[in-house]
């Protein structure tokens, strides 16, 4: 069974900065494009940031770019996302998912979610 | 604010069919492949629907996907009083070079 698991959400303040992760098991990791999706809390999925096989491409969507950093370890199965200069409007469910091949625009499976809380 | 417009809540009685309109542009949906996804509330989304119209495994029939232009549409027809949920679209926009989720639709069964 494909699975992903997120950690390293939390409470923090505005102006700092936060590392999540996401490990992989059950499907061939390292031939995967990546992806972090984010949701405020009884709001709507937002795409925040992708990466391909090999790390060589990354996408960010517009809250994310010059402030988060998407990375990978495939010898770990772990994606990350850096998040620096946090905002109140980071505060979110952020998932972690599988693109299923670059192109086919279509998101399996989804982990369960790590949440974000920016306040001061 | 998405660009890609849903309905915001649609209805119909148990049995009865509904259809949940995704719309976009030529450079979203007009050049590239829509998917469909269905979220509880307090669960990660499930895939419903790939490459427009192809169900993976373990998705009823039931579900159908369809896209005509710029537009894409989920049909879910039979409707159970467990398709009660939230419901996504999403595809890729060439000119903002980013995924787009859609601003969801809640299906409610009267």
């Amino acid at each position: 069974e494909e699975q992903l698991v997120e950690s390293g959400g939390g409470l923090l303040q505005p102006g700092r900065s936060l590392r999540l992760s996401c490990t992989a098991s059950g499907f061939n990791f390292a031939d995967s494009i990546m992806h972090w999706v984010r949701q405020v809390p009884g709001k709507g999925l937002e795409w925040v940031s992708g990466i391909s096989w090999n790390g060589d491409n990354v996408y960010y969507g517009d809250s994310a770019k010059g402030r988060f950093t998407i990375s990978r370890d495939n010898a770990r199965n772990s994606l990350y996302l850096q998040m620096d200069s946090l905002r109140t409007e980071d505060t979110a469910l952020y998932y972690c998912t599988k693109e299923a091949y670059f192109g086919g625009n279509w998101f399996d499976p989804w982990g369960q979610g790590t949440l974000v809380t920016v306040s001061s | 604010q998405s660009v890609l417009t849903q309905p915001p809540s649609v209805s119909a009685a148990p049995g009865q069919k509904v259809t949940i309109s995704c719309s976009g542009s030529s450079s979203n949906i007009g050049n590239n492949y829509v998917s469909w996804y269905q979220q509880f509330p307090g669960t990660a989304p499930r895939l419903l629907i790939c490459e427009n119209n192809k169900r993976p495994s373990g998705i009823p029939d039931r579900f159908s996907g369809s896209k005509s232009d710029t537009s894409a549409t989920l049909g879910i027809t039979g409707l159970q009083t467990g398709d009660e949920a939230y419901y996504y679209c999403a595809t890729w926009d060439r000119s903002r070079g980013a995924h787009l989720f859609g601003t969801g639709t809640t299906v409610t069964v009267l």
